[in-house]
C-alpha cells in the first residue's frame, strides 16, 4: 500500500544542536514531496517542497530537505535549533500533482535549553 | 493575496447534534478543497476534497458530508455527531502561483 512513514515519534534535542527528521515513502513513481510544521493547537505552515531538480530543497526557518530517490526519503534537517523550533512537524506526498496529500504520522520534537 | 478562512476556531456539541463547519478562500477561483481531521494524538487523515462546484471525493466512510455550494466555499457537516467526531479539522486548498497546499488555521471540535 502507498504510504508516508516517518520513523520517529518523538525526537529531543538540545538547544543549538543540529535536527534531522526522517521520511520515507512507498510510490511507485516520484512525488511531489513537502515538510509542513503546527505549533500546538495551529494550523499547519508549509516549510518546504520538492518537485524535481535539486535535489537539496532550502526553506523558511532555516531548514533543509534532501530528497534520495533511491531510499525513496526525504529528511528535514536543521543544522541548529531553536526553542522556537518545538513543534510537531509532518511530511507529506502528493502522488498525482494535485490530486491529494498524504500524510506522515509526524514527529514531535521537544528542545531542551 | 490568497487567504482561507475557517470557523470557528473552537466547537464544543452534544452528541446526536448537527454540525456545519466552513472553510471560504479569497483570491483564487476553481480551487481544490480539501477537509482533513486530526485526532488527538495521531497524525492527519484526508476526510474530503472537491476539484470544483457540487463534486465531493470522499475518502473514508463516516459520519460526515461535505458540499461545496460556490467555488470557494467549502462545509462539512454532520446531522448527528458521535463521539469519535471530536478532533482538530483542518480545510486545505490547492493552488497559487507558487504551486502548494494551504491549510486554514483548524477547527478544534469536541463532542461531550
Amino acid at each position: 500500500a502507498q504510504s508516508v512513514t516517518q520513523p520517529d515519534i518523538h525526537i529531543t534535542v538540545s538547544e543549538g544542536a543540529s535536527l534531522e527528521l526522517r521520511c520515507n515513502y512507498s510510490y511507485g513513481a516520484t512525488p511531489y514531496l513537502f515538510w509542513y510544521v503546527q505549533s500546538p493547537g495551529q494550523g499547519l505552515q508549509l516549510l518546504l517542497k520538492y518537485f524535481s531538480g535539486d535535489t537539496l530543497v532550502q526553506g523558511i526557518k532555516g531548514f533543509e530537505a534532501e530528497f534520495k530517490r533511491s531510499q525513496s526519503s526525504f529528511n528535514l534537517r536543521k543544522p541548529s535549533v531553536h526553542w522556537s523550533d518545538a513543534a510537531e512537524y509532518f511530511c507529506a506526498v502528493d502522488e498525482a500533482a494535485g490530486n491529494k496529500l498524504t500524510f506522515g504520522g509526524g514527529t514531535r520534537v521537544l528542545v531542551k535549553p | 493575496s490568497q487567504t482561507i478562512h475557517q470557523w470557528p476556531a473552537t466547537l464544543v456539541q452534544p452528541v446526536g447534534s448537527p454540525l456545519s463547519l466552513e472553510c471560504t478562500v479569497e483570491g483564487t477561483s476553481n480551487p481544490n478543497l480539501y477537509w482533513y481531521r486530526q485526532a488527538a494524538g495521531r497524525g492527519l487523515q484526508l476526510l474530503f476534497y472537491s476539484v470544483g462546484i457540487g463534486q465531493i471525493s470522499s475518502e473514508v466512510p463516516q459520519n460526515l458530508s461535505a458540499s461545496r455550494p460556490q467555488d470557494r466555499q467549502f462545509i462539512l457537516s454532520s446531522k448527528k455527531l458521535l463521539l469519535s467526531d471530536s478532533g482538530f479539522y483542518l480545510c486545505a486548498w490547492l493552488g497559487g502561483n507558487d504551486y502548494g497546499y494551504t491549510f486554514g488555521s483548524g477547527t478544534r471540535l469536541t463532542v461531550v
